[in-house]
């Protein structure tokens, strides 16, 4: 059974930088999945943050690209998330997920329970 | 555009149809897949590609598309079915994802 497990401080600074990590258990990281980050601030919806392969490749939501920045750590079976200044705005329960590409059906069949990062000084 | 557009929300009698759609120009090129998120909870993938369910998934849920538009269907709505529904597909470049807006289902 696969399973995702997000970890990180729960409490960031304004301009200051989050910092969250996905432990991967019951796959490798390094099969033929993408892993994302999707966040969703209270009481909003779902934002996808960006994606990554094991082979280091990434897309990054263009809304968040230039200040975001996602790592695998294949050794550790994980991967990461860095967010760059974070405002008020970025408060949001954050989720890592397990995507896979099949032609044009694309989906995301596994996630973590979801962390919780409020930034605030 | 890489929006994509739900009603935010709608309900439904108890054991009866609803149907919750899922608007957008990536539609016409890319699957929508769709997921059900209770309170506190992460979502959960219910349906994706054509009409795919993953296991453990009951069959009264059911997927269906149609040039820019993407539709879940409940059939024999039932009380645990209550919950927000979030539509998802690759934009029009492919490189990125996008959510739609959610649709807060109730069973009555």
């Amino acid at each position: 059974q696969v399973q995702l497990q997000e970890s990180g401080p729960g409490l960031v600074k304004p301009s200051g930088t989050l910092s969250l990590t996905c432990a991967v258990s019951g796959d490798s990281i390094s099969s033929s999945y993408w892993w994302s980050w999707v966040r969703q601030p209270p009481g909003k919806g779902l934002e996808w943050i960006g994606e990554i392969y094991h082979s280091g490749s990434t897309n990054y939501n263009p809304s968040l690209k230039s200040r975001v920045t996602i790592s695998v750590d294949k050794s550790k079976n994980q991967f990461s998330l860095k967010l760059y200044s974070v405002t008020a705005a970025d408060t949001a329960v954050y989720y890592c997920g397990r995507g896979f590409s099949s032609g044009f059906n694309d989906a995301f069949d596994v996630w973590g329970q979801g962390t919780m990062v409020t930034v605030s000084s | 555009s890489s929006e994509l557009t739900q009603d935010p929300a709608v309900s439904v009698a108890l054991g009866q149809t609803v149907r919750i759609t899922c608007q957008g120009d990536s539609l016409r090129g890319y699957y929508a897949s769709w997921y059900q998120q209770k309170p506190g909870q992460a979502p959960v993938l219910v349906i994706y590609g054509k009409n795919n369910r993953p296991s453990g998934i009951p069959d009264r849920l059911s997927g269906s598309s149609s040039g820019n538009t993407a539709s879940l269907t409940i059939t024999g709505a039932q009380a645990e079915d209550e919950a927000d529904y979030y539509c998802n597909s690759r934009d029009s470049s492919g490189n990125h994802y996008v959510f739609g807006t959610g649709t807060k289902v109730t069973v009555l």
